[in-house]
């Protein structure tokens, strides 16, 4: 079952420029997580936030959680052409609150022009 | 650094093969994961092991396999390949804790079937 679900599915901005990424899900979690993955690799992880935190920083990410909308955000500031990737939410629900392990999104396909 | 080892980085085998996909981990984690990445379907959890000899279903076990003997290595078995099959497959680990946090990937295995 696919818990949380990104927007957009694509973005193309300027170098320079922020770029905010949105994840929602559908089931009570402990936490969420942001993913970076570039063309044809596997996944890095980039910040991990609880259910209990509304945001959280880490260099130039920034990640908000809102619980009652069920929804979080991901903004990349001063982006550089090297942020070019897919970036993708997971979601660790809550015990038999949805599927168990880690559930991720469908990605947003993030392209930083030059 | 924590390294996540996948044994093939592209694979090609004929339809009706018995498929091995090979993962190992070099940082003692408890939690083993193998998922499948389609294109607009994003990641989809196929198995994880928690523990060695131990495994849990995820969202798409039909047509796979697992095994776990040991601690380091967590294995993907295709009994009879077919072409629904062909896929990118993502390998992950993680330590225990409470939930599923930061998972490591693989660079993952590109398996085509023909």
């Amino acid at each position: 079952s696919q818990q949380g679900e990104e927007d957009p599915q694509a973005l193309s901005i300027q170098e320079g420029e922020n770029a905010t990424m949105n994840c929602s899900y559908k089931t009570s979690i402990n936490n969420l997580q942001w993913y970076r993955q570039n063309s044809g690799r596997g996944l890095v992880h980039l910040i991990l936030i609880r259910s209990n935190e509304r945001e959280k920083h880490s260099g130039r990410l920034r990640v908000t959680l809102d619980t009652s909308k069920k929804s979080s955000s991901l903004l990349i500031t001063a982006s550089r052409a090297a942020d070019t990737a897919s970036y993708f939410c997971a979601t660790d629900a809550i015990q038999g609150g949805g599927a168990d392990g880690l559930t991720f999104g469908k990605g947003t396909h993030l392209i930083i022009q030059p | 650094d924590v390294k996540v080892t996948q044994s093939s980085r592209y694979l090609v085998k004929r339809t009706g093969e018995k498929v091995f996909l090979e993962c190992v981990q070099d940082m003692d984690h408890e939690n083993m994961f193998w998922y499948r990445q389609d294109p607009g379907l994003g990641l989809r959890l196929i198995y994880f092991s928690y523990d060695v000899k131990m495994k849990e279903k995820g969202d798409i076990p039909e047509g796979y396999s697992v095994s776990r003997e040991k601690k380091e290595r967590f294995s993907l078995i295709l009994e009879s390949a077919s072409t629904n099959q062909t896929s990118m497959y993502l390998c992950a680990s993680s330590d225990s804790g409470q939930g599923y946090e930061k998972l490591f990937f693989g660079s993952g295995t590109q398996l085509s079937v023909l």
